[in-house]
């Protein structure tokens, strides 16, 4: 079965520290990645996704993220955090073999400390 | 242009009350898609519709809960008799239907049952 894990609830991070945001996937056939930013009052946005090619995947604002295939892993990065970049990261993946559905973490609530 | 649009943005109602909540996805998105998200939390897959296949409503709650989308456009989320627990904010979405593209959420509709 399809699955996405996000194992932090909460990430705090100082403003200009590099911030991680991290996700773990489970899918039966090649995984499309995708990360997700909700600020509050506002529904879903999409920031970047993982498709094929390149490993290291750059998205908006300044984000990126790393394809591990051997770690099925999907961890959001950024070097320099901004304070304005605190808000609820969600992590989905959707299986090639299951392109229907959409497969999300529960989400990380990222605080950046000013 | 113009994204996903739902509407109320807020609805308040009684115990006992059907509300409708109405989404406009993107034009020439397939794929529509319904969530709902309690406060601060993860995302509760609804239902799901796909062109003219018949939808996938396996994550609706209860019978209480229906979705129709009419013209492969414009879908409403129908809850009768509502009850406190039905309380959330209702997410929609939409997307293209080839698996490696996004979805595009509108702000949700924050229901209150009092």
């Amino acid at each position: 079965a399809q699955s996405v894990a996000q194992p932090e609830d909460q990430v705090n991070v100082a403003e200009g520290n590099p911030l991680t945001v991290k996700c773990t996937y489970s899918v039966s056939g090649n995984p499309y990645l995708f990360w997700y930013v909700q600020y509050p009052n506002r529904g879903l946005q999409f920031l970047l996704k993982y498709i094929t090619g390149d490993n290291l995947v750059k998205g908006s604002y300044g984000f990126e993220a790393e394809f591990n295939k051997s770690q099925t892993s999907f961890h959001l990065k950024k070097p320099s955090a901004l304070v304005s970049d605190s808000a609820l990261y969600f992590c989905a993946v959707r299986d090639m073999y299951d392109g229907n559905q959409f497969y999300f973490g529960t989400g990380t609530s990222l605080t950046v400390i000013p | 242009g113009a994204g996903v649009s739902q509407s109320p943005s807020n609805k308040v109602t009684e115990k006992g009350k059907d509300v409708e909540l109405r989404c406009d996805p993107i034009s020439g998105h397939t794929a529509l898609y319904w969530y709902r998200q309690s406060l601060g939390q993860g995302l509760e897959f609804l239902i799901y519709f796909q062109g003219n296949s018949a939808p996938d409503k396996s994550g609706l709650p209860s019978d209480r809960f229906s979705a129709e989308r009419t013209g492969g456009s414009v879908s409403t989320l129908t809850i009768q008799r509502t009850q406190q627990e039905d309380s959330a904010v209702y997410l929609c979405a939409s997307s293209l239907s080839t698996v490696n593209q996004p979805q595009h959420f509108g702000d949700g509709t924050r229901l209150s049952i009092l």
